[in-house]
């Protein structure tokens, strides 16, 4: 089956931890984004790639980093620096400018 | 970061019932797409436009890429209550076209 996975749906940790939430895609898509969405809110861009080993900084990308080592990988670390962590992660995937498509999501509650 | 007017922010309809929703921006955007989000899952593309005036239908959805390029609307014609969900436009502006601009999303209700 083609498509987006992340990995876990649940993810729970101490504050002042780092936490590293995954994204895989086997759609053989170039390009891949990170993106968080809070209660009753829209979605707001963290970082996205457009080809292995490059990637740039979205609108709130202070307290994530990323990789892109792979064509199919682009892992989000939440750093213990991100003041306000608890949030749905979506990782999403795109071949053209345009349409991207999003996984399932990683629900992250920090406490 | 830039957002696009979506309206209305919700709407609660019977089943059976059209439901019409729209998203407008001040600049113009070079692709509109609209996507829907159930509870606690990834958001899912229904309908991609690419060019201004273009009318594309998926099943009971409708959907245009405005003449003007600032606007796009989205219509369901006779609901059914797995409708129900939060609707997403999303533009892609011609001076960045690595990134998508999002609505802040039309959340749906369909009463039997």
């Amino acid at each position: 089956d083609g498509g987006i996975t992340q990995s876990p749906k649940y993810l729970f940790r101490k504050e002042g931890q780092n936490v590293t939430l995954s994204c895989e895609q086997n759609l053989n898509h170039d390009a891949m984004y990170w993106y968080r969405q809070d209660p009753g809110q829209g979605l707001r861009l963290i970082y996205y790639s457009q080809i292995v080993n490059d990637f740039q900084k979205g609108d709130i990308a202070e307290g994530y980093s990323v990789s892109r080592e792979k064509k199919e990988s682009f892992p989000l670390t939440v750093t213990s620096a991100q003041k306000n962590p608890t949030a749905f992660y979506l990782c999403a995937s795109s071949s053209v400018p345009g349409a991207q498509y999003f996984g399932p999501g990683t629900r992250l509650t920090v406490t | 970061g830039q957002q696009l007017n979506q309206s209305p922010q919700s709407m609660f309809i019977q089943e059976g019932e059209d439901v019409s929703m729209n998203c407008t921006s001040s600049s113009i955007f070079n692709t509109w797409l609209w996507y829907k989000q159930d509870p606690g899952e990834g958001p899912v593309l229904l309908i991609a436009l690419y060019k201004a005036g273009e009318l594309t239908s998926n099943g009971r959805l409708t959907a245009q890429f405005g003449i003007t390029r600032k606007d796009s609307f989205l219509n369901i014609s006779a609901s059914i209550p797995s409708d129900v969900g939060i609707y997403f436009c999303a533009g892609q502006p011609p001076y960045n076209t690595d990134k998508l601009i999002f609505g802040t999303g039309t959340r749906l209700q369909v009463f039997p």
